[in-house]
C-alpha cells in the first residue's frame, strides 16, 4: 500500500462548480497534512495545511480525519485558473520528519 | 528568508553520462532537505532524503546517490545515466518542528537522457 493515496483524476469541471478530493495516508504516526498545488512544468507550492479542526482559505476547505487517516479538499465556485495539479501531502514524525507527497489529482475547470 | 536554489535549471545528457545536480539552502540551518523525481504526467516519486550532514536515506533502489557534505548542500548523482532517469528533479528542504514541516521546492531540473 502506498504511504499516501490519491485518485489521480482527471476531473473535469466547470466554472463556477464545486469539487472535491480525497487523501488517504497509511502512517497512523503522522504529524503534519498539506495540500500542495503544481501547475504544470512548475515546482508544487504550498496551497494551505491541514488542521485538525478543519480551515478554510477563501474558497478552500481542508479537513482531516484522523480515525479513518483521511484528508479532505473541497474548491468551491471553481475558476479557470484553479486547473492544476493537487498534491496532498503527508509528514510523518520520528525524528526525521519524511514528507511525502501524493501522485496529486489533476483538476481542469473548462469555461 | 530562506531561500532554496537548484541547478542547471534543464540538462539533456547521454546515457552513460554521469550526472550532479546540486542543491543548496539559505536562511535556515539543520534543514531536512530531499530529492524527488516526477516522470512526466506522473506523480513526485521521493528518491532520498536527509536529516544531517552525511545522513542519507535511499527511498527506491536505482542508479542514483545522493550526499550531503554541508549542512544546506545537497547533491544528486550518478555514474551512468540510463534513458529511465528522464525526468523533472525536485530539490526541497522542510523544518524540523511540527509546526513547519511543510516543504519548500527549488525550481526543478529537468533532465532528458538520449
Amino acid at each position: 500500500r502506498k504511504e499516501v493515496e490519491q485518485d489521480p483524476g482527471p476531473f473535469n469541471v466547470p466554472e463556477g462548480a464545486t469539487v472535491a478530493f480525497n487523501c488517504t495516508y497509511s502512517n497512523s504516526a503522522s504529524q503534519s497534512f498539506f495540500w500542495y498545488r503544481q501547475d504544470c512544468r512548475k515546482e508544487p507550492k504550498l496551497l494551505m495545511s491541514v488542521y485538525s479542526s478543519g480551515n478554510e482559505d477563501g474558497r478552500f476547505t481542508a479537513q482531516l480525519n484522523r480515525a479513518s487517516q483521511y484528508i479532505s479538499l473541497l474548491i468551491r465556485d471553481s475558476k479557470l485558473s484553479d486547473s492544476a495539479t493537487y498534491l496532498c501531502v503527508v509528514a510523518a514524525g520520528g525524528g526525521g520528519f519524511k514528507t511525502i507527497f501524493g501522485a496529486g489529482t489533476r483538476l481542469f475547470v473548462k469555461a | 528568508s530562506q531561500t532554496i536554489h537548484q541547478w542547471p535549471a534543464t540538462l539533456v545528457q547521454p546515457v552513460g553520462s554521469p550526472l550532479s545536480l546540486e542543491c543548496t539552502v539559505e536562511g535556515t540551518s539543520n534543514p531536512n532537505l530531499y530529492w524527488y523525481r516526477q516522470a512526466a504526467g506522473r506523480g513526485l516519486q521521493l528518491l532520498f532524503y536527509s536529516v544531517g550532514i552525511g545522513q542519507i536515506s535511499s527511498e527506491v533502489p536505482q542508479n542514483l546517490s545522493a550526499s550531503r557534505p554541508q549542512d544546506r548542500q545537497f547533491i544528486l548523482s550518478s555514474k551512468k545515466l540510463l534513458l529511465s532517469d528522464s525526468g523533472f528533479y525536485l530539490c526541497a528542504w522542510s523544518g524540523l518542528s511540527t509546526t513547519s514541516t511543510e516543504a519548500f521546492f527549488g525550481q526543478g531540473t529537468r533532465l532528458t537522457v538520449v
